[in-house]
């Protein structure tokens, strides 16, 4: 399917375990992003990738990992999930950079028990 | 300090009628504003947006203004449609890159046929 797309949906896991979200565009964008969703906090960025193998930090990076080896994936990793992660991850891209041509996933909402 | 807020968390507009949605900001450095709407179990989508060069930006039924004295933005919805009903994210960056994006925490807005 042609897109961004992110996988699993619906997460639950627990605390101190590591947990990946994937997200894979079709679109070959340059840039991707990872978002956190919060009530109260709109989204916050996590980290961003230019290019493949490119990455930077956002507003919000700690306690995440996240790698580009391939233009099309951008996997988010949470090396040992605390409660406090526990909200909605939102993955988005695009072609400049631009936020007026960003496409965003339909997000992964993680709960860490 | 929450830079971007949008002090209403909810409206209830009837359709036809205009929805009025507002949003401050305290980062006078912001130069590109943006609306993004966003619907249940999907992610957010690009709507509107403005630089900080103008005061108006108008596309079909949806209008932002943005007084800079003020900090402060608004999105007119007119005439609102029940298929408007959605959460509405004020989002602020610098030079439209999507590293640098801050968002609200969302307004949602409800329509009644």
């Amino acid at each position: 399917d042609a897109g961004i797309t992110q996988s699993p949906r619906y997460k639950i896991t627990e605390t101190g375990r590591q947990v990946t979200l994937m997200c894979h565009q079709t679109w070959s964008h340059s840039y991707m992003f990872w978002y956190r969703q919060d009530l109260g906090h709109g989204l916050r960025l996590i980290y961003y990738s230019a290019a493949a193998d490119i990455t930077d930090k956002g507003e919000v990076p700690d306690g995440y990992v996240v790698s580009r080896s391939k233009t099309e994936n951008f996997p988010l990793t949470l090396e040992s999930a605390t409660r406090s992660q526990t909200s909605v991850y939102f993955c988005a891209s695009s072609p400049t950079g631009k936020n007026t041509e960003a496409f965003f996933g339909q997000g992964t909402r993680l709960t860490v028990v | 300090d929450q830079q971007v807020k949008q002090n209403s968390p909810s409206l209830s507009v009837q359709e036809g009628r205009i929805s009025i949605l507002n949003c401050d900001y305290t980062n006078s450095m912001f130069d590109y504003f943006l609306w993004y709407k966003k619907y249940p179990a999907e992610g957010p989508t690009f709507l509107i947006s403005i630089s900080s060069i103008k005061d108006k930006n108008e596309d079909g039924r949806f209008t932002v203004f943005l007084n800079k004295s003020a900090k402060h933005l608004s999105l007119h919805i007119v005439p609102s449609q029940p298929g408007d009903s959605a959460v509405y994210f004020c989002a602020a960056s610098f030079n439209n890159a999507g590293n640098m994006l801050t968002f609200g925490g969302g307004t949602r807005l409800m329509v009644k046929p």
